[in-house]
């Protein structure tokens, strides 16, 4: 059974420090997506990272994907409280497949 | 934005009773799922479907059944619900050959 943990489960911060998550697995992953979700709203799609090593940007968002393809973490630079939200990872192992996703992490962001 | 809408938004109904969940589509996408999301669980795969009459279960498919006869329509049913299936239901599509998946807005079912 592929398993995906993220840590940590809970971030409370205040605005403008900057935080990491993580998404680890033993298993290798085709490719690794990170959502947010809102209260009451679906989870919406922020990035997709497809090759080992790959780094993306969105704003002040910095996605990594590990060398290994089993790791990624999502890095934001002077946290907002506009960020704050439910954060997931998923992996899939094949194009259209199965989503693993990981438990989340609960984002908390204090003017 | 995928067009994905979901039906009823919110449910209570009680032991034993058999409930559907509606997941519609605009977008003709080949793939569709169903999730359940529960505290400290993230979400987890229910059934999901490749086409029209196509499906296969997810990881927690036990008490769930789907059906999938035209290709905007997704099913979830619950043939006698328990409270253990207390929980919010998303609907997701997939475009054919995508690995994004984009979820529509969930379905809040209590079960008392």
């Amino acid at each position: 059974t592929q398993l995906l943990e993220q840590s940590p489960q809970f971030l409370s911060i205040q605005e403008g420090e900057n935080l990491t998550v993580y998404c680890n697995s033993s298993s290798v992953f085709s490719s690794l997506q990170w959502y947010r979700q809102e209260p009451g709203e679906g989870p919406v799609l922020l990035v997709t990272v497809v090759t080992g090593g790959e780094v993306k940007k969105l704003k002040r968002l910095t996605f990594q994907f590990g060398d290994a393809r089993k790791d990624s973490s999502l890095h934001i630079t002077a946290a907002q409280p506009g960020d704050t939200g439910l954060y997931l990872c998923a992996g899939t192992y094949n194009q259209g497949g199965k989503l693993i996703f990981g438990q989340g992490t609960e984002l908390s962001v204090k003017p | 934005d995928a067009g994905i809408t979901q039906s009823p938004r919110h449910k209570v109904t009680e032991t034993g009773t058999p409930v559907t969940l509606r997941c519609h589509q605009t977008e003709n996408h080949r793939y569709m799922y169903w999730y359940r999301q529960d505290p400290g669980h993230g979400l987890r795969l229910i059934h999901y479907s490749y086409g029209v009459k196509d499906t296969d279960k997810g990881e927690v498919s036990d008490g769930y059944s789907v059906s999938r006869s035209k290709t905007e329509d997704f099913l979830l049913t619950l043939e006698s619900a328990t409270s253990s299936q207390t929980s919010v239901y998303f609907c997701a599509i997939s475009f054919s050959g995508s690995y994004e998946q984009y979820f529509g807005p969930g379905t809040r079912l209590t079960v008392t």
